[in-house]
């Protein structure tokens, strides 16, 4: 069993669309990353939320933890192309031990 | 700007025949990781180094190895590649707590 589930696993949508991905865990965790990777490059950080029911927001994209500190969501408003890549939530465990979720792949077409 | 680098980007090599991929590091992070990832999968962690100790993921293949001589620099050995270790390793660093990963742009390693 995986540590941490994302849905959808992939997603495609026109541009200007609206868009929510989940990152889910039995476990509590004392914060959670969400990463977004484009072909070819390293994930890079879009934002760690550390409070439970915490809301941070970058730009058009709204990021929640849950208030139990077991999930997250990540919703874009108005999806344009250049949001296109894997969306990968993360967690670090033990002695920062970092372990990626699945990832939800999103094309988004214009 | 402070980075991580790996080298190469692009790694041909044959089966069998052993490989190094290296990462160094401008940022002092005294964590640093090594992640394997295939084609539209996450990146699975193989190990990673908590300022000297090393440690390993219990489903990381014997293969697998990795040397970190200093704080900056870290590498990956892969003593006889098969077909089913091509993919793209990244290195990735990050300093104690909550702080978030910085990642290379990778390795893409192909096995002939």
């Amino acid at each position: 069993t995986q540590l941490l589930e994302q849905s959808p696993q992939f997603l495609s949508i026109q541009e200007g669309e609206n868009l929510t991905v989940y990152c889910n865990s039995s476990s509590v965790f004392s914060s959670l990353q969400w990463y977004r990777q484009e072909p070819g490059e390293g994930p890079v950080l879009l934002v760690t939320v550390v409070t439970g029911g915490e809301v941070k927001k970058l730009k058009r994209l709204t990021f929640q933890f849950g208030d139990a500190r077991k999930d997250s969501s990540l919703h874009i408003t108005a999806a344009q192309p250049g949001d296109t890549g894997l969306y990968l939530c993360a967690v670090k465990t033990s002695y920062d031990k970092v372990i990626f979720g699945p990832g939800t792949s999103l094309s988004v077409i214009p | 700007d402070a980075m991580v680098i790996q080298n190469p980007r692009y790694q041909v090599t044959q089966f069998g025949k052993p490989v190094t991929l290296s990462c160094s590091q401008t940022l002092n992070h005294n964590v640093m990781y090594w992640y394997q990832q295939k084609s539209s999968q996450a990146p699975k962690l193989l190990f990673h180094y908590y300022d000297k100790d090393f440690n390993n993921e219990a489903d990381t293949p014997d293969n697998f190895q990795s040397r970190r001589p200093n704080t900056s620099f870290c590498f990956l050995d892969i003593r006889s590649p098969g077909l089913g270790d091509a993919a793209m390793y990244l290195c990735a660093t990050s300093r104690q707590g909550s702080s978030p990963l910085h990642f290379g742009n990778g390795t893409r390693l192909t096995v002939t």
